[in-house]
């Protein structure tokens, strides 16, 4: 089973600022088969990234992922108020389909 | 857009089973893996098997392998997820989330399902 560690646990960031979150897969899923969620308290999660760096349909622009092999970045260029979630990677090159543990990205 | 509707919450005793369904709207059911996942209180997401609605075939998590049922009714455009055994460890809320066709991620979720497991 591939192991996703995700990095920091929580990120306190303020609203304008920029986002670096990783993840970090205990073996390479390829440069295709990674997405990444944000999910909001008491909301289904949604996917935002997907192919690694492809933003899913209606997501801004700030959101940009990036890597391949086991290192993988999301980024989100300016951060706005809705930002602040929960955000959570995904491999799907692998049976099972594991997940991250989760960054909380939190106002400062 | 494709819609996935989940069945309500559910309180359960140790040992029972759960049924959990999904019902698919907008867009084509068939052709589109259907997933769950689940989610402890303050856990992180975790998958737990996958079914393709055009055969019914299956994938399950080894964690759930023995306990886990995914099926569907093509006709009702409905996929549903049976646990037995239940713990209480086994408490959390379910999704369904269906696969972009062809490349593997879930780009539409259900709202969940809570399942709650006591004695």
């Amino acid at each position: 089973e591939i192991v996703l560690t995700q990095s920091p646990g929580t990120l306190s960031l303020s609203p304008g600022e920029r986002a670096t979150l990783s993840c970090r897969a205990s073996q390479s899923v390829g440069s295709s088969y990674l997405a990444w969620y944000q999910q909001k308290a008491g909301q289904a999660p949604r996917l935002l990234i997907y192919g690694a760096s492809s933003r899913a349909t209606g997501i801004p622009d700030r959101f940009t992922g990036s890597g391949s092999g086991t290192d993988f970045t999301l980024t989100i260029s300016r951060l706005e108020p809705e930002d602040f979630a929960l955000y959570y990677c995904q491999q799907y090159r692998y049976s099972p389909y594991t997940f991250g543990q989760g960054t909380k990205l939190e106002i400062k | 857009q494709m819609q996935l509707v989940q069945s309500g919450a559910e309180v359960k005793k140790t040992g029972s089973s759960v049924k959990v369904s999904c019902k698919a709207s907008g867009s084509t059911f068939t052709y589109r893996y259907l997933h769950w996942v689940r989610q402890a209180p303050g856990q992180a997401l975790e998958w737990m098997g996958w079914i393709t609605p055009f055969n019914g075939n299956t994938n399950y998590a080894q964690k759930f392998q023995d306990r886990v049922t995914i099926t569907r009714d093509r006709s009702m455009s409905t996929a549903y997820m049976e646990l037995s055994s239940l713990r209480s460890e086994d408490t959390a809320i379910y999704y369904c989330a269906s696969e972009a066709l062809g490349r593997g991620d879930m780009d539409v979720w259900g709202q969940g399902t809570t399942v709650t497991v006591s004695s």
